[in-house]
């Protein structure tokens, strides 16, 4: 069965300084993909970054970036020099291949609190 | 490019009625799924929709169903509403139904509260 866990329920910091978002999945499909999305206080899910499970190079799009094991099915997320802007909810999440259509299963989710 | 929109953006209900919920998916997107979101439960996958045929279900009971539109558009509707009900129910559109591979986008929501 599909599971994603986020362990880490809230992080505080202040501002300026990197944090990590961890994620775990668990799939018994060979081909899988990883999400993360972002909700800010107005509700919307914002898309961040997809990975497909035969791509496990990291990604980094200004200060976000990714770094996807499979070796421990960890596809955690890092914020270099948070802003007060981060702070939101971030939630994991994970699709198989092997399920037709785009059903997502998510963590659920790492409240982060950026303090200026 | 407009988003995905929802009507409406808050909803009360009293235990017992039903209620029917509209997205409109960005333009050009095929595939309309739908999530309810609970302090609880979290984020639970409900239905999604591709070429006004639903292909995948959530488990949620009967009460739950949706349709979908030629123009993509989708609605769902929850009949005999009970106060475990009240959520947060997000729309996502993406361009087509594939085997987990498209990225899905998400409007702003409707917030059900029965009472």
């Amino acid at each position: 069965a599909q599971k994603v866990t986020q362990a880490q329920t809230e992080i505080s910091v202040v501002e300026k300084e990197d944090v990590t978002l961890d994620c775990v999945y668990e799939t018994r499909d060979t081909t899988y993909y990883l999400f993360w999305y972002k909700q800010p206080p107005s509700g919307e899910l914002v898309f961040l970054i997809r990975r497909n499970s035969f791509d496990e190079q990291n990604e980094i799009s200004g200060r976000y970036s990714w770094n996807f094991q499979k070796s421990t099915s960890s596809f955690n997320f890092t914020i270099t020099a948070s802003q007060v802007v981060d702070s939101a909810v971030y939630f994991c999440a994970l699709s198989e291949a092997e399920e037709y259509g785009n059903k997502l299963v998510f963590g659920a989710g790492t409240i982060l609190r950026v303090k200026s | 490019k407009a988003g995905v929109t929802q009507t409406p953006r808050y909803l009360i209900k009293t235990r017992g009625q039903q209620v029917t919920l509209s997205c409109s998916p960005i333009s050009g997107h095929r595939s309309v799924s739908w999530y309810q979101q609970t302090p609880g439960q979290g984020l639970q996958f409900l239905f999604e929709y591709f070429s006004e045929t639903q292909r995948n279900k959530g488990n949620f009971p009967g009460r739950f169903s949706g349709r979908q539109f030629s123009n993509s558009r989708s609605e769902m509707n929850v009949s005999t509403l009970e106060l475990g009900d009240s959520a947060l129910y997000l729309c996502a559109s993406s361009l087509s139904a594939g085997y987990g591979s498209y990225e899905q986008y998400f409007g702003p929501g409707t917030r059900l509260t029965v009472t």
